[in-house]
């Protein structure tokens, strides 16, 4: 079945780094790709989607780019911030049931900014 | 727009009791999901509804647990008898309408079962 494969962590960086959380995907088809975030004590939140291979997803400095070749959509940041501190997530919508808009997520990466 | 709001926040109960979660969806979300976050991994979907049919729950252990959509709103989801791997936060999310991506979380409810 699909499945989403995350680096694992914590992940702990110094603030202005160069972030890059790998996340490589199984699926049958050509599913949209999503990265969430989790900041603590809050629910998920979509950070940055990708709906077709090469689409490239950004927000709030993030990038992830839609890899079918090497089926991967790593998440890179170029200067991170102590704010960026949270739990990510990546995702793929399944559709093998017509309609349905189901997400597979990886198991998370903690992410630690320290100033 | 108001969120999607979830109660109880915490839940703590034995084994072999039962224990009810409710969600109220952001208004006008027709699909509505229920998911399960074991401590350490990923959401796992355990339901889907689309206004108040069931679209997915074939990652739901009907034997225990279960879940309704009265009226395509609010949601409720049940367990009973609750088991010690039942211990994770449980999470609600919803969706406007079809062809649409963007799923919007609640803050979940973290459940505890001794």
């Amino acid at each position: 079945g699909n499945s989403v494969t995350q680096m694992e962590g914590p992940v702990t960086l110094s603030e202005e780094a160069f972030l890059t959380i790998n996340c490589t995907y199984t699926a049958t088809g050509y599913p949209s790709l999503f990265w969430y975030v989790q900041y603590p004590g809050e629910g998920l939140q979509l950070l940055l989607k990708a709906t077709k291979a090469d689409d490239k997803g950004s927000n709030k400095g993030f990038e992830a780019t839609y890899r079918k070749e090497t089926t991967s959509f790593h998440l890179e940041k170029g200067s991170v911030q102590v704010s960026d501190s949270a739990v990510y997530f990546c995702a793929l919508s399944d559709r093998r049931i017509q309609g349905a808009q189901k997400l597979v997520f990886g198991q998370g990466t903690r992410l630690t900014i320290n100033p | 727009e108001a969120g999607v709001a979830q109660s109880p926040r915490y839940k703590i109960i034995e084994k072999r009791q039962s224990v009810a979660f409710w969600c109220n969806p952001i208004s006008g979300h027709a699909t509505l999901y229920w998911y399960q976050q074991i401590l350490g991994q990923g959401p796992k979907l355990l339901i889907q509804f689309q206004n108040n049919g069931v679209v997915d729950d074939s990652q739901l252990p009907k034997d225990r647990f279960s879940a309704e959509r009265l009226k395509g709103v609010d949601s409720t989801l049940k367990i009973q008898p609750a088991k010690l791997e039942d211990s994770a936060v449980y999470l609600c999310a919803s969706r406007r309408r079809s062809g649409t991506y963007e799923q919007y979380f609640g803050p979940g409810t973290r459940l505890t079962v001794t």
